[in-house]
């Protein structure tokens, strides 16, 4: 079974600065996706960033960029000049790469992110 | 495009009684996942359902059930309620099984007293 762990419950960064969210997950297999999704209070889940396990490359959405080691099973959530409006909840979520089989997201506990003014 | 909408935002219901939540998917969207939140944890996959059929599902009792229309909107029904069934309940859409992105509504809150 999949099992997507982070470790930090709550983190605080000054508007303006940067601040890096961990997440590892343990998995045997080789074809995967893996996605950081953020809840604000309204409590809508917002798709942050997804990052294909077969592409090298790290994936990035304008602030937004991710450190994906494959081997270490780690997928870290890099947040730049941060925003008030990026204070959220943050997870991060895992989805086996099956053709056929569902598409369930396995997500970690979350991360209380807040950007102090 | 319509996004993902879910119905009702909140819900009180009693221990024992049943329950029925809405999900009306995004547009051109064929599959419906539904995810339990309870408070300050992350989502649990309850099931799937692609093209009117139940396509997976996670570790949750027989009382949780549900159904999609031709339309692709779904239903999730919760039979015999208990305390521990308080949670937000999450419905998320895509556009198919093969690892779509799910795009989600903005929940139902269930509180069962």
């Amino acid at each position: 079974a999949q099992t997507v762990t982070q470790s930090q419950p709550e983190m605080s960064v000054q508007e303006a600065e940067t601040v890096t969210l961990s997440c590892t997950y343990d998995t045997s297999e080789n074809n995967y996706y893996l996605f950081w999704y953020k809840q604000p209070p309204s409590r809508q889940m917002i798709l942050v960033i997804r990052q294909e396990a077969y592409k090298q490359q790290n994936a990035t959405e304008n602030r937004f960029s991710v450190n994906f080691q494959k081997a270490a099973k780690s997928f870290s959530l890099k947040i730049s000049d941060s925003q008030l409006g990026d204070t959220a909840m943050y997870f991060c979520a895992f989805s086996q790469g099956v053709d056929g089989a569902n598409s369930k997201l396995t997500f970690g506990k979350g991360i209380t992110l807040s950007v102090r003014p | 495009e319509t996004g993902v909408t879910q119905s009702p935002t909140h819900l009180i219901k009693t221990r024992g009684q049943q329950v029925t939540l809405r999900c009306s998917s995004q547009s051109g969207h064929n599959t419906v996942s539904w995810y339990q939140q309870a408070l300050g944890q992350g989502p649990q996959f309850i099931f799937q359902y692609y093209r009117e059929e139940e396509n997976g599902r996670g570790n949750f009792p027989p009382r949780f059930s549900g159904l999609q229309f031709p339309n692709y909107s779904s239903e999730l029904n919760v039979n015999a309620l208990e305390l521990d069934d308080s949670a937000l309940y999450l419905c998320a859409s895509s556009l198919g099984v093969n690892q779509e992105t799910q795009y989600f509504g903005p929940g139902t809150r269930l509180l069962v007293l």
